[in-house]
């Protein structure tokens, strides 16, 4: 069981908007604003889309966007395209044992 | 380009031991804090461990702790993680990934090496 929650799945059509949520404690996500998000396309390496909550590292398109309220944070894929069908993976800072805490993925869909 | 490339994966028995390497190239590897994580199979990501810039200091998840070491050869650029006492848990898709600064999050990731524990 993963220590952040993340909804199974999402989906959307080409052009809409869908949000995908992490919840987790006031021991990580909630503590710290050390929430990342990454793209997985299975069988290639993870990408990293938005650090600390809300910034997004060079290359990756403004489509992409992070936020965070209390211990939930919040990844919103705007103009979904075709290339954005992967998984979606969120992390926090944990603590001193467990460096990172991840969730157990949303599989997007893009329809 | 930032490259990391992991090696090292195949099958083992339950109590046997594996050692996986991660080749960097397109960057100063003496710089960066590296980590592995894994993923095993229909699961999520897992962060396994993780050593900073000298080898001087390392961190590992409670799950392998004790099992699993991660070293560094910053002559080479390459990571490794010692994996003893493996079980069958531990089957994963093994990726090295490098931190991003004091963020905790990891801005390059390699393609991965599967870890099979099974008799």
């Amino acid at each position: 069981q993963s220590a952040l929650t993340q909804p199974p799945s999402a989906s959307g059509s080409p052009g809409q908007s869908v949000t995908i949520s992490c919840t987790g404690t006031s021991s990580d996500v909630g503590g710290y604003n050390y929430v990342s998000w990454y793209q997985h396309h299975p069988g290639k390496a993870p990408k990293l889309m938005i650090y600390e909550v809300s910034k997004r590292p060079s290359g990756v398109p403004d489509r992409f966007s992070g936020s965070k309220s209390g211990n939930t944070a919040s990844l919103t894929v705007s103009g979904l395209q075709a290339e954005d069908e992967a998984d979606y993976y969120c992390s926090s800072y944990g603590d001193s044992n467990n460096f990172v805490v991840f969730g157990g993925g949303t599989k997007l869909t893009v329809l | 380009e930032v490259q990391l490339v992991e090696s090292g994966g195949g099958l083992v028995q339950p109590g046997g031991s594996l050692r996986l390497s991660c080749a960097a190239s397109g960057f100063t590897f003496n710089n960066y804090w590296m980590h592995w994580v894994r993923r095993a199979p229909g699961e999520g990501l897992v962060w396994v461990s993780r050593i900073i810039t000298d080898g001087s200091g390392t961190n590992y998840a409670d799950s392998v702790k004790g099992r699993f070491t991660v070293s560094r050869d910053n002559t080479k650029n390459t990571l490794y993680l010692q994996m003893n006492s493996l079980r069958a848990e531990d089957t994963a898709v093994y990726f090295c990934a490098r931190g991003l600064g004091y963020t905790y999050a990891f801005d390059y990731w390699g393609q991965g090496t599967l870890v099979t524990v099974s008799s």
